[in-house]
């Protein structure tokens, strides 16, 4: 079955970059979304197919893919970015979420 | 939009329950549906997406053959009904909607509901 591979845990300082990968096998030639997740709350998308962002969502927030690996790159960093970020893709009629990486913000 | 889910609970090993999932402020009946769901700690899980009309369904093998996605266009209403339970379905049920007007809940999840709590155990 197919595997999507994120570190656990990324930390950052306020205003810095934060990169976030999801990691899988060819996942350049699949669409890649990635979710927020803040505590006891629901997921929000904050990516769509690679790199587009919902309508609505701070440009700080941005995504690439390329090879096998996934990226979620948050720019100037803020104390409310600090979630849960799961990757999610597909193949063979089957929806296969990444394990999530801690943002935390130091 | 609008997603509310209903009808977790605790419910004994082997037991079933049926989920509910509300839907609102958008066309129903033209999006794909998706439950995922997130056991306690850990992260999310897809289970099952149902196509517009509600003739195609796909789940995850873990729960295929006890778990039946279904739903009533007429109603604007998104079920799951779960039987033989097991400890390790004990998690948070989401709703969903599949964003993606072709390849629907095998897409992007635009909204989400606020999850309803499941709990097997006896």
């Amino acid at each position: 079955s197919y595997e999507l591979t994120q570190s656990p845990s990324v930390s950052v300082s306020p205003g810095q970059t934060a990169s976030i990968t999801c990691s899988g096998d060819k996942l350049g030639g699949k669409y890649v979304h990635w979710y927020q997740q803040r505590p006891g709350q629901s997921p929000v998308l904050v990516i769509y197919q690679d790199f587009k962002r919902p309508s609505g969502l701070p440009e700080r927030f941005s995504g690439s893919s390329s090879g096998n690996t996934a990226t979620l790159t948050i720019s100037g960093t803020q104390a409310m970015d600090e979630a849960d970020y799961y990757c999610q893709a597909w193949d063979s009629s089957t929806v296969v979420f990444g394990g999530g990486t801690k943002l935390t913000v130091l | 939009v609008q997603l509310v889910e209903s009808g977790g609970g605790l419910v004994q090993p082997g037991g079933s329950l049926r989920l509910s999932c509300a839907a609102s402020g958008f066309t129903f009946n033209t999006f794909w549906m998706t439950w995922v769901r997130q056991a306690p700690g850990k992260g999310l899980e897809w289970v099952a997406n149902i196509k517009q009309g509600g003739s195609d369904k796909y789940y995850v093998d873990s729960v295929r053959g006890r778990f039946t996605i279904s739903r009533d266009n007429a109603r604007n209403s998104l079920y799951l009904q779960m039987t033989s339970l097991r400890a390790e379905d004990t998690a948070v049920y989401y709703c969903a909607r599949g964003a993606d007007r072709i390849i629907g809940g095998f897409g992007h999840l635009d909204n989400w509901g606020q999850g309803t709590l499941v709990t097997v155990s006896s």
